[in-house]
């Protein structure tokens, strides 16, 4: 199975700040990776696929890179409403996964 | 506009069974991949199962495999979870997600909101 590591498990920031966030595949799944923003009580909202490509209606200023077994999402100016949980997902084998996720909070 | 509604849960003993269905709406339901991935209280997202647009190829995570089934009616734009063997483990928040269509192995874009298994005795 592969395992998804995200780092780090939580993160404060201020609003305007840039913040990155990783994610380690066990093996490689090439660009196949997921990337979800969630808030206390909703469902998880799809920001990036593909490891890059920016879902619709997402803002600009998410951003994801990476392939084969290292990933990042990058938020370029920090929001109010960006403060969730963000958690990246593997789609490459039949068995997808999601990693333990990262909790943005406010500094 | 695309929904996806999840009912069934409630409280069950372990080893118990329960069957979990999600209607869904707004879209070709038939030609869509479809996904169950749950949230333990205060936990992290774990992906459950994944059934192609036909039914004919279904996948499971470890955790649940040969305790839980996924079906779905295509015709009713329906999809299904039994489960059975419940195990206090299993006690979780469970969405319906959709994956892509032309089974594409899309990771899932729009979810519902959940609804509530609680394996206790």
């Amino acid at each position: 199975d592969i395992q998804m590591t995200q780092s780090p498990s939580t993160l404060s920031a201020s609003v305007g700040d840039r913040v990155t966030i990783t994610c380690r595949a066990s093996q490689s799944i090439d660009s196949w990776l997921a990337w979800y923003q969630q808030k206390p009580g909703k469902a998880p909202k799809l920001l990036i696929y593909k490891a890059s490509s920016l879902q619709s209606g997402v803002p600009s200023r998410f951003s994801g890179s990476g392939s084969g077994t290292e990933f990042t999402l990058t938020i370029s100016s920090l929001q109010p409403d960006d403060f969730a949980t963000y958690y990246c997902q593997q789609y490459n084998s039949y068995q997808y996964a999601f990693g333990q996720g990262t909790k943005l909070e406010i500094k | 506009e695309v929904q996806l509604v999840e009912s069934g849960g409630g409280l069950v003993q372990p080893g118990g069974s329960l069957r979990l269905s999600c209607a869904a709406s707004g879209f070709t339901f038939s030609t869509y991949e479809m996904n169950w991935v749950r949230q333990a209280p205060g936990r992290g997202l774990e992906w459950v199962s994944y059934i192609t647009s036909s039914g004919k190829t279904i996948y499971y995570a470890d955790s649940v495999m040969g305790r839980f089934t996924f079906s779905r009616d295509n015709a009713k734009n329906s999809m299904f979870l039994e489960m059975s063997s419940l195990r206090v483990e299993d006690t979780a928040l469970y969405y319906c997600a959709r994956g892509g269509p032309n089974d594409d192995y899309d990771p899932p874009d729009y979810w519902g909101q959940g609804t509530l298994v609680t394996v206790s005795s």
